[in-house]
Formats: structure tokens, C-alpha cells, sequence
């Protein structure tokens, strides 16, 4: 059975520290992952996805098959990347499973 | 905003109560999610609809049914209401149904209340 495990409920950093965000996972197919963000009063929305290898908003995520990993990461925090993260693992149907999440807070 | 919407926002109701949530997708998209998010749980897929057919389930409860109509909405029942369905119950649309790498656009959840 798939299942997504973000260790971390929460985590604070300060002001241009870097931040990572860790993520495993464990499924028996070929992984699609995902991390998707929760801003303060808004809806949760696509941060970025591995398939797409790209950095949004200073972050980047690399999937690591060997070690069933995919950790958010960011060289400087800045206050406005203080949300909720979920890290979400997509099955054959699309259907996403979410891990509990990780709610990082940016200290100034 | 993503174009999902859901209603009631809100919604206290009684416990053994039958309650029905309502998410209109994004114009033109086919697929429909439901999510339980609870504070002891997370994040929980209940089921996925596509093009008014059912395409997949999660942990769905047996007193927990969905459906899509015509014009693509979705419908998610909730019955014999206990106080542990209590949550944050989101919907999200994609354009498609399967083996596409499609994001998910959430709508603002309803926030169900059971007492």
C-alpha cells in the first residue's frame, strides 16, 4: 500500500536560513510526487511536482528512488514561505495520497 | 482562487444526522476528488469520480457515498453521523481521470461540525 510520511509536524527556521522539508514515501509502482502548499485563509494549491524538475519560488525537490525520498528544499527562507506543506505521492487513477504535513514558520 | 467551489462553508449538524456536501469543479474539467482532513489524520482521499463515473475509492466509510451528475458537480453524502466525522472536507477537480500527471485545484473545504 502506498503511504507518505513527513516526520515533522512542525518546523522554524529564521529569515534566509535554508529550510528543508523532508518527505518518504513507499509505494510498489513508479512514483509520481508532489508537494502542495497552504498559505494562511487560502486553498491548498500545487507547489511544484518531480516529473517537472523545476524551482518555484526558490524551492526544489528532488526525488530520490534509493532512499524512497522526495525533501522540499529552499537555500533562504523568506517570511512569506511560512505555510502548510503536504507532501503527496500520485497513484495510477491520479488520485493523491497526502502525507500529515509539515507547517513551517519563517522567524524574522 | 481555482475555480473549485464548495458549499455550505459551514455546516453543525447532530450526530446520526444525514449531511450533503456540494463541489462544483472547475469549468471543463472532468475529474472530481474528495478529502477528509482531520487533525489526527491529515490529509485522506475518500474517492474520485470522472465523467459521472466512479474511478477510484480510498478510505471511504460504507455510511459515506458520492456521486457526479450530468453537469460534472459532485455530491458527497454523509450519514449516521458521528462525532469522529468531524473534519475539513475538501474537493478538488482535474481535467483528467488517469495516468496523467494532472494538478489538482482544491475549492475552500466545508467545515463539518457534529456535536
Amino acid at each position: 500500500a502506498q503511504r507518505v510520511t513527513q516526520p515533522e509536524k512542525l518546523l522554524s527556521v529564521f529569515k534566509g536560513a535554508p529550510v528543508e522539508l523532508k518527505c518518504n514515501y513507499s509505494y510498489s509502482g513508479s512514483p509520481e510526487l508532489f508537494w502542495y502548499v497552504q498559505y494562511s485563509r487560502q486553498r491548498l494549491q500545487l507547489l511544484l511536482r518531480h516529473i517537472s524538475r523545476e524551482s518555484i519560488k526558490g524551492f526544489t525537490a528532488d526525488l530520490n528512488k534509493g532512499e524512497t525520498s522526495f525533501h522540499l528544499k529552499k537555500p533562504f527562507a523568506q517570511e512569506e514561505d511560512s505555510a502548510m506543506y503536504y507532501c503527496a505521492l500520485q497513484t495510477g487513477a491520479n488520485n493523491l495520497f497526502f502525507g500529515t504535513g509539515t507547517r513551517l514558520t519563517v522567524i524574522p | 482562487d481555482s475555480g473549485v467551489t464548495q458549499t455550505p462553508k459551514h455546516l453543525i449538524t447532530a450526530t446520526g444526522q444525514r449531511v450533503t456536501l456540494r463541489c462544483s469543479p472547475r469549468s471543463g474539467d472532468l475529474s472530481v476528488y474528495w478529502y477528509q482532513q482531520s487533525l489526527d489524520q491529515g490529509l485522506q482521499f475518500l474517492i474520485q469520480y470522472y465523467n459521472g463515473e466512479e474511478r477510484a475509492k480510498g478510505n471511504i466509510l460504507e455510511r459515506f457515498s458520492a456521486q457526479q451528475f450530468p453537469d460534472l458537480h459532485s455530491e458527497l453524502n454523509l450519514s449516521s453521523l458521528e462525532l469522529g466525522d468531524s473534519a475539513l472536507y475538501f474537493c478538488a477537480s482535474s481535467p483528467q481521470g488517469a495516468r496523467d500527471s494532472y494538478e489538482q485545484y482544491f475549492g475552500p473545504g466545508t467545515r463539518l461540525t457534529v456535536t
